[in-house]
């Protein structure tokens, strides 16, 4: 089973901030929570991930709660582009072998 | 910017037949995965390799798929003999760390 939840599906106009929640109340303290987006027929693509402190790159920003049960990804300014399936998952960065279990995400449909 | 190769992109077979899926990882990445994913649902890990090792083939139904990647680098993913179920999209991922790379996958149509 899948160790996240994530909402089924949202929208979000064009040129808004789209914030994609995600909960991982079982998070242990070593996993990290990584985010991937699957445009329509493509692979998924990896985004960003992060272990308790904020992260930020050119794709996104990613906030995790101070007790790490949940997180949010942030698109700042969604675009037609940004609509896909966006996948939550945790695990460990490195080291050892951890099945990685994706759930059915949340899709995200951005409105002109 | 190095990507995973994937081939062939589109695949129709009959059921009983056999089919072969290939993929080529990023250079350097020792974890190689094969997903499959049923339509309007997340990914599926079928089988994960460290370099030549199997890891985990816990969700492989090994009576009729079969995964092999001998020298550490490409690997093969066979179906013998295909069903209708198989009907699905077949993602090959790598990893160096705990990011994964997809490459575009295979859509298996088994008529």
């Amino acid at each position: 089973d899948a160790k996240t939840t994530q909402p089924p599906s949202m929208d979000c106009a064009e040129g808004r901030a789209a914030n994609l929640p995600c909960n991982h109340s079982t998070i242990s303290g070593n996993e990290y929570v990584y985010w991937y987006r699957q445009i329509h027929s493509q692979g998924p693509q990896y985004i960003i991930h992060g272990l308790k402190n904020n992260e930020t790159n050119e794709m996104a920003s990613l906030i995790i709660t101070e007790d790490r049960k949940s997180s949010t990804l942030i698109l700042p300014h969604a675009t037609l582009r940004d609509t896909a399936v966006y996948y939550c998952i945790v695990r460990v960065a490195t080291g050892g072998y951890q099945k990685v279990t994706f759930g059915t995400g949340t899709k995200l449909q951005v409105i002109p | 910017e190095a990507e995973v190769a994937q081939s062939p992109r589109y695949k129709i077979t009959e059921k009983s037949q056999a089919v072969a899926f290939w993929c080529d990882p990023i250079s350097g990445h020792a974890t190689l995965y094969w997903y499959r994913q049923i339509l309007g649902q997340g990914p599926e890990l079928l089988v994960q390799f460290q370099d030549e090792s199997v890891v985990d083939d816990s969700q492989l139904p090994k009576d009729r798929f079969s995964a092999e990647r001998l020298k550490g680098v490409d690997s093969t993913l066979k179906i013998q003999p295909a069903e209708l179920g198989d009907s699905a999209m077949y993602l090959c991922a790598s990893s160096l760390g705990g990011e994964q790379y997809f490459g575009p996958g295979t859509r298996l149509t088994v008529t």
